[in-house]
């Protein structure tokens, strides 16, 4: 079946531009994660949802990202007045947690870069 | 909070040999799962091997296997008869077994670049 995807692959923004990225995740996975990846901070867990609902909004960086997901599946994550430390990849997962195995399958991520 | 430490930046081996990748933690807790992921150059993270805490038999699959020590908390990958498409940046990963605080994301090392010489 279809993995997790993303959008756009590649993104170039000005700074203090809004963007947005998509992810959509496998099919019928209700948990979906959201994770930059940048030279200076490595891999760094971002926010979860089970379902619609983020139980913890803790790991986002600053005030100028938010996150949503709609009818338990597409999420977009949305980083205001970007600034050039947002530069980095952002990578979604998804996975199954009834399933009891706790795998996370990821997107091949967005790479953005703030000028 | 917990941490995962890869102390090998760089690691080399020749095709068809085999290599072991480090990878130690730091946590309080008694049940979590861990993780081996390999990210190549297409960026795409691919889960290589896992392993739940409580099982106190080590993981194989395939060429992969781990060497799971739980009360020295390391968790380290061999990768035998090694590939060339082997070479990717390895990942260790810890996950808690709870929900909630922060629990439900995955705690990734800084990774290990892994080079196979032909």
């Amino acid at each position: 079946g279809a993995g997790v995807s993303q959008s756009p692959s590649n993104k170039v923004t000005e700074k203090g531009k809004d963007v947005e990225l998509r992810c959509d995740p496998i099919s019928g996975h209700t948990a979906l994660y959201w994770y930059r990846q940048s030279l200076g901070q490595g891999l760094e867990f971002l926010i979860y949802f089970q379902g619609n609902s983020a139980p913890d909004k803790s790991g986002l960086p600053s005030d100028r990202f938010s996150a949503e997901r709609t009818g338990g599946s597409v999420s977009t994550l949305t980083i205001q007045r970007t600034q050039q430390e947002d530069s980095a990849v952002y990578l979604c997962a998804s996975s199954f947690l009834a399933s009891g195995s706790y795998e996370q399958y990821f997107g091949p991520g967005t790479r953005l870069t703030v000028t | 909070a917990q941490t995962v430490t890869q102390s090998q930046p760089e690691m080399s081996v020749q095709e068809a040999e085999t290599v072991t990748l480090s990878c130690t933690y730091d946590t309080s807790e008694s049940d979590y799962y861990l993780f081996w992921y390999k990210q190549p150059p297409s960026r795409q993270m691919i889960l290589v091997i896992r392993q739940e805490a409580y099982k106190q038999q080590n993981a194989t699959e395939n060429r992969f296997s781990v060497n799971f020590q739980k009360a020295a908390k390391s968790f380290s990958l061999k990768i035998s008869d090694s590939q060339l498409g082997d070479a990717a940046m390895y990942f260790c990963a810890y996950r808690s077994a709870s929900f909630g605080g922060g629990a439900d994301g995955l705690t990734f090392g800084k990774g290990t670049h892994l080079i196979i010489q032909p």
